[in-house]
């Protein structure tokens, strides 16, 4: 069974700019959520989605928005890219209800210059 | 506040002890809490995961032990080996309508010496 699958591992973006990054669950999976990992903060919560509807949201502004799509795959963009944002965005999937076991994929490296 | 602590110092220990990390949480009232390793620019991979009304979990050399009166879950890597070298995540997963909204703590940094 194929793993969570980012792309693209490596970025880097320009301050001002948007950055969409993709993730493919793995299979028969229809919960994705988007995490963000930094020195400083750690690993913290973006959104989840299941069946297509944002179920939850962290606390990031609205630069940072995310969709998935019927085929449970799912994308993250950031519109106007700060230094700040630099950083691994990681995917993780999983079935989808409380307490099963969430699988990371290896994340998107993204800096921003 | 709400805060999940781990020992943010590295724990530095000899192949063939045990290792023993602690995740303290306050203000927060957890269904689960989960560990996970990770290792440097990998994803975190996920371990074991104990239940609010589960005092302890075993997996191969891992042993998880929850209290929530303590609010403290302690993490034990048995006959630790230099594989094991990594850093250990804790997470909480709150009560909530449902869904998987992961709250980390800042992991610790595992180093086993051969």
């Amino acid at each position: 069974k194929a793993g969570v699958t980012q792309t693209p591992r490596y970025l880097i973006k320009t301050r001002g700019q948007q950055v969409t990054l993709s993730c493919s669950p793995i299979s028969g999976h229809r919960s994705v959520s988007w995490y963000q990992q930094t020195p400083g903060q750690g690993l913290q919560f973006l959104f989840e989605y299941f069946s297509e509807t944002q179920r939850n949201k962290g606390n990031f502004p609205g630069r940072f928005s995310g969709r998935q799509f019927s085929n449970s795959r799912s994308e993250m963009n950031v519109s106007t890219l700060e230094l700040g944002d630099s950083a691994l965005y990681l995917c993780a999937s999983s079935t989808g209800g409380s307490g099963n076991t969430i699988y990371f994929g290896e994340g998107s490296w993204l800096t921003v210059v | 506040s709400q805060k999940i602590e781990q020992n943010s110092e590295a724990l530095n220990i000899q192949e063939g002890k045990t290792a023993t990390l602690t995740c303290n949480y306050t203000n927060y009232s957890p269904a689960y809490l989960q560990w996970y390793r990770q290792d440097p620019g990998r994803g975190p991979v996920f371990l074991l995961l104990i239940r609010e009304n589960e005092k302890e979990k075993r997996k191969e050399r891992l042993k998880v032990t929850f209290d929530t009166t303590l609010k403290q879950s302690l993490f034990h890597i048995t006959a630790s080996q230099p594989a094991d070298s990594a850093t250990y995540l804790c997470a909480l997963d709150l009560k909530q309508a449902a869904g998987n909204k992961l709250t980390f703590g800042g992991g610790t940094r595992v180093l086993v010496k051969p």
